[in-house]
């Protein structure tokens, strides 16, 4: 059964501090890894997707790295602004299998970024 | 182009009613995937749903069920409700069903079972 795990559940920088989320699955079968922003009460924006073949994506600020055969995935924001304080969640979606069509998500870090 | 649209924004039920909650895909999009993010348990798999037919299910009681309509909308449905049922339910929609597309979320239907 896969198992998602995010690291640190959650973290207060100040503002314009470059700063790491980190995550890890324990099935390497995967198809692809999405990281996710989530305001409070609302749904999920989807920030950047990684493809199992790939070993990073970059938008903006934001570039997340995969590493499929550790099993692990960072998040990286550059000068992070009061506005990036959100959680973070991170998913991963199955090669196939009983699993196949879903994302398993991590629990997510809460971000604060603090003027 | 329209986002995935859910309604309604809040619903409250009391204990052992039925809750009926919608979703319109985005345009183009034939899949659709419902979640259920509760207090403390994180995002869950509920639901896929392709081209009309249910394509796999999460570790659900049989009370959660759901179709999939011509248009590719969506209900789901949550019979005999219970406390721990309270959750946003989040709908996800993405062009082909399966690992390789990306899914896109709505703003999820807030359940609150009293």
């Amino acid at each position: 059964k896969q198992e998602v795990t995010q690291i640190p559940a959650a973290l207060s920088v100040p503002e314009g501090e470059n700063l790491v989320l980190n995550c890890s699955f324990t099935d390497s079968a995967i198809y692809n890894l999405q990281w996710f922003r989530q305001d409070p009460g609302k749904g999920l924006t989807s920030l950047l997707l990684i493809q199992s073949s790939q070993r990073e994506q970059t938008s903006g600020r934001l570039n997340a790295s995969l590493d499929k055969s550790s099993g692990r995935s960072t998040l990286y924001i550059a000068a992070s602004q009061p506005g990036d304080s959100a959680t973070y969640l991170c998913a991963v979606s199955h090669a196939g299998g009983t699993s196949y069509g879903k994302l398993t998500f991590g629990q997510g870090t809460i971000l604060t970024v603090h003027p | 182009e329209a986002g995935v649209t859910q309604s309604p924004t809040h619903l409250i039920k009391t204990r052992g009613q039925q809750a009926t909650l919608r979703c319109s895909p985005i345009s183009g999009h034939t899949s659709v995937y419902w979640y259920q993010q509760a207090l403390g348990l994180g995002l869950q798999f509920l639901l896929w749903y392709d081209e009309g037919e249910e394509r796999n299910r999460g570790n659900f009681p049989p009370r959660f069920s759901g179709r999939q309509f011509p248009n590719y909308s969506s209900e789901l449905n949550v019979n005999a409700l219970e406390l721990e049922d309270s959750a946003l339910y989040l709908c996800a929609s993405s062009r082909s069903g399966g690992a390789r597309e990306t899914q896109y979320f709505g703003p999820g239907t807030r359940l609150l079972v009293l």
